[in-house]
């Protein structure tokens, strides 16, 4: 079983659409928690942690439901820069291991 | 800002050629990885170090090994390379044990043939 898992999609949403994205976590040790995106052809790059209790980041809000394992990704008012794939991270503190889910893409059109 | 630099962008090799892909990173990071990812498979970690001269196993280490001599530098060897490599590797670094994030260099995209 992996130990991250997203949809694939692609997700084709709309300019200024609401978009959502869930990620599964099978290690419940697992510690820290992160979204991050990756342009085509580009390193993925930190785009924002995720705290127990939700945060926010302009459009962006992240949330995480330790009890059901899983962490979302909300983007409002989609931007055609939003087009991305999205990776969901996870953390182990006691071995240092960040495992990656193989990421959510989206393409947002005008 | 951080910055992790990996040497090559592109490299082409040939079966059975041994294969050096190295990084470097400048924020006294402790810990470094090496990753590869393949369509539809994501991201996986073939091996990571959180010490000068020390290292472990990640998920898929097989056909590969990796030295780390200097703290800011971290080197992926590929023994003898085979075409079920070929693939992009990316090198990244992290400040510690606690939740910080990994910084990847730009990636390597290597061609076994």
């Amino acid at each position: 079983r992996k130990e991250v898992e997203q949809d694939p999609g692609p997700f084709n949403v709309p300019e200024g659409a609401t978009v959502a994205f869930n990620c599964t976590y099978s290690n419940s040790a697992s510690q820290s928690f992160f979204w991050y995106r990756q342009d085509c052809r580009k390193e993925p790059k930190l785009l924002m942690s995720v705290y127990s209790s939700g945060n926010e980041d302009g459009r962006f809000t992240a949330q995480l439901n330790r009890a059901s394992q899983y962490i979302s990704l909300l983007i409002r008012d989609s931007k055609l820069s939003d087009s991305a794939t999205y990776l969901c991270v996870v953390n182990l503190y006691n071995f240092n291991k960040f495992y990656f889910g193989s990421g959510t893409k989206l393409n947002v059109k005008p | 800002d951080v910055k992790v630099t990996q040497s090559s962008r592109y490299l082409v090799k040939r079966t059975g050629e041994k294969v050096f892909l190295e990084c470097v990173q400048d924020m006294d990071h402790e810990n470094m990885f090496w990753y590869r990812q393949d369509p539809g498979l994501g991201l996986r970690l073939i091996y990571f170090s959180y010490d000068v001269k020390m290292k472990e196993k990640g998920d898929i280490p097989e056909g590969y090994s990796v030295s780390r001599e200097k703290k800011e530098r971290f080197s992926l060897i590929l023994e003898s390379a085979s075409t079920n490599q070929t693939s992009m590797y990316l090198c990244a670094s992290s400040l510690s044990l606690t939740d910080t994030e990994a910084f990847f260099g730009q990636g390597t995209r290597l061609t076994v043939v």
